[in-house]
């Protein structure tokens, strides 16, 4: 059974930093891209950045590129995203997802964790 | 790449409810999918549906779940609408890399 815990939100002060982390387990995670994903209270889902498989490739959203780095362990199974100099506008529920091989498309996602910035 | 989706819909139990994603001006041939987020819950994967109708379904989607397109519009029909349905309903779609959603759609089950 294909599973993603996500871990490190909390409390955290305009400007502040927070490394998130998300466990993957029962498929083969080095095989995978994986995703963040994040959604505010009371909004939408809006896609925040994906890594390669191997790692060698990133691409991030807009809002967060510059501020955000998305990494993995392929050895220990879990995805990482390291947040910097975070803004009120941060606030939301973080999901990690697993995107389908072959295609572009999300087939599993995380429970989430929320990050509140907040002074 | 733009995708559009009606902010509500709403249908009594049993009956049967068509979400529509509308892809912006000349995408008419991407893929979709639909994911299903129920309140205070992590969206799941519902199915892919491709500019040709046909779609791929994930792991235990009852069949009363289905896909379909036309031209641009892609579309998820739930039938036989159960209590359990009340959900927003998310398209997401891809493009250079970069993935994107709508804006959802919130299905009441009157």
């Amino acid at each position: 059974e294909v599973q993603l815990v996500e871990s490190g939100g909390g409390l955290v002060q305009p400007g502040g930093s927070l490394r998130l982390s998300c466990s993957a387990s029962g498929f083969t995670y080095s095989s995978y891209w994986m995703h963040w994903v994040r959604q505010a209270p009371g909004k939408g889902l809006v896609w925040v950045s994906r890594i390669k498989s191997d790692g060698s490739s990133r691409t991030y959203a807009d809002s967060v590129r510059g501020r955000f780095t998305i990494s993995r362990d392929n050895a220990k199974n879990t995805l990482f995203l390291q947040m910097n100099s975070l803004r009120a506008e941060d606030t939301a529920v973080y999901y990690c997802a697993r995107e389908t091989s072959g295609s572009f498309y999300f087939d599993y996602w995380g429970l989430g964790t929320l990050v509140t910035v907040s002074s | 790449l733009v995708l559009t989706q009606s902010p509500s819909a709403s249908a009594s139990r049993g009956a049967s409810v068509k979400l529509t994603c509308t892809l912006s001006s000349g995408h008419n041939t991407y893929v979709i999918a639909w994911h299903q987020q129920q309140p205070e819950k992590a969206p799941r994967f519902l199915m892919k549906v491709n500019s040709d109708g046909s779609h791929i379904k994930g792991d235990g989607i009852p069949d009363r779940f289905s896909g379909s397109s036309s031209g641009a519009e892609r579309y998820l029909t739930i039938s036989s609408l159960q209590s359990e349905d009340e959900a927003d309903y998310y398209c997401q779609s891809w493009d250079t890399g970069i993935q994107m959603f709508g804006g959802g759609t919130k299905v009441t089950v009157l």
